[in-house]
């Protein structure tokens, strides 16, 4: 596909179980972004994957939350133990370039509900 | 002080006239900055981004950049009711940090 691709696009949970979101970015993209929206809110930022160095994790609101990226392609997001404040829309976004210097190509986000 | 901040709205404007819509920002060396539209429900989709030699303008919209006094506008010419949405401001701090978003509302 052309575009960023994420899965699953709808997630109920019940408190205190693990979630797994993946994200597919668009090929030959080299930075890799996760964000989390709730509702009625701006995008939060999580946490920045470019090229082989290592994460900017400083958004993750806790240790909770942890993610990798195989490959420099593929990325998944995990959630532990979620609580019902994990509730929101996730967002996934890769650009051509890192640091910022290129726009940013937004995947359909996962909505998760945890109950 | 937040990275990036917007006026959360909603702003208000009838159909026809020009949307002005701000965004302020604290990293001095920020070098680019990204205007998003979001629908409801639907993802951010780009509009247009500036680097920090130049404002640009493409067709109705105009994103102009003030460095000394540290914000970045979206102009919106001949406003639609089509253009009503959330207008999200990214700028580059290393890595893209968004605003909350200004919601715009054009009154036919």
């Amino acid at each position: 596909g052309a575009g960023v691709s994420q899965s699953p696009s709808n997630k109920v949970t019940e408190k205190g179980k693990d979630v797994e979101l993946r994200c597919d970015p668009i090929s030959g993209h080299t930075a890799l972004y996760w964000y989390r929206q709730s509702l009625g809110q701006g995008l939060e930022f999580l946490i920045y994957f470019q090229g082989n160095s290592a994460p900017d994790k400083s958004g993750l609101p806790s240790d909770r939350f942890s993610a990798e990226r195989t490959g420099g392609s593929v990325s998944t997001l995990t959630i532990q133990r979620t609580q019902q404040e994990d509730s929101a829309v996730y967002l996934c976004a890769s650009s051509l370039e890192g640091q910022g210097r290129s726009p940013l190509h937004f995947g359909n986000g996962t909505r998760l509900t945890v109950t | 002080q937040k990275e990036v901040e917007q006026n959360s709205g909603p702003l208000s404007v009838p159909e026809g006239a020009i949307a002005s819509l701000n965004c302020t920002y604290s990293d001095r060396g920020s070098q680019s900055f990204f205007w998003y539209r979001q629908y409801s429900g639907k993802s951010p989709e780009l509009i247009m981004f500036i680097y920090s030699n130049g404002d640009k303008e493409d067709g109705r919209f105009t994103a102009q950049l003030n460095k000394a006094s540290q914000y970045v506008s979206l102009l919106i010419r001949d406003s639609q009711p089509s253009d009503s949405a959330t207008y999200l401001c990214a700028v580059n701090t290393g890595k893209l940090i968004f605003g909350q978003g200004t919601t715009l509302q054009v009154k036919p």
